[in-house]
């Protein structure tokens, strides 16, 4: 089955800018989303399709998609963002969902 | 504005049976296909269970097939997953969510499942 490989924590400091890859054999071929879990909440959707932003997340919110990695970055990072962020993809191969192991971003 | 309300989660013994639902509002319901995903305490998200917007086509992970059904009534707006033979590692908040193309647009709050004795 297909596999999304995160990096288990990302830190970065106010006002800088954070990025969180997710890799995976060719996933630049796959749609790519990106969600956002604080603790205690259901995830929030807030990349769709490699580098489209849902209404009401900020434009600091991009993604993009290319060969073997798909980017998550957040400018300007606020501690707002501390946050718990999943990639995902659609096998189309095997008709399921997958979600990367996640990243745990800290805001210092 | 759309709403996902699952219930049904609760404590119920290895090997026990437990049904979940989950109460749609605020779209149009019988248009979407609808996801269930789980997450164990202190884990990442799963994937569990996929219908289509007319229930003709479900798909389910490895880890739940045989054990779990997932099923709608169009006409009540509700969203069900069965489990049966339930293990310790179902143990999870379980999440309804609505598909939009090939990702989730909109999650439920989720309903804790316990399994153990």
């Amino acid at each position: 089955s297909y596999v999304l490989t995160q990096p288990p924590s990302v830190s970065v400091a106010p006002g800088k800018t954070a990025r969180i890859t997710c890799g995976g054999n060719n996933i630049g071929s796959k749609s790519v989303h990106w969600y956002q879990q604080k603790p205690g909440q259901a995830p929030v959707l807030v990349v769709y399709d490699d580098s489209d932003r849902p209404s009401g997340i900020p434009e600091r919110f991009s993604g993009s998609n290319s060969g073997n990695t798909a980017t998550l970055t957040i400018s300007r990072v606020e501690a707002g963002d501390e946050a718990d962020y999943y990639c995902q993809v659609w096998d189309s191969s095997s008709d399921y969902v997958v979600f990367g192991g996640g990243t745990k971003l800290t805001v210092l | 504005q759309v709403q996902l309300v699952e219930s049904g989660g609760g404590v119920v013994q290895p090997g026990g049976s437990l049904r979940l639902s989950c109460a749609a509002s605020g779209f149009t319901f019988s248009s979407y296909g609808m996801h269930w995903v789980r997450q164990a305490p202190g884990k990442g998200l799963e994937w569990v269970a996929f219908i289509r917007y007319d229930g003709s086509n479900k798909y389910y992970a490895d880890s739940v097939k045989g054990r779990f059904t997932i099923s709608r009534d169009n006409s009540k707006n509700t969203l069900y997953l069965q489990m049966n033979s339930l293990r310790a590692e179902d143990t999870a908040v379980y999440y309804c969510a609505k598909y939009a193309s090939s990702y989730v647009d909109y999650w439920g709050q989720g309903t804790l499942v316990t399994v153990s004795s």
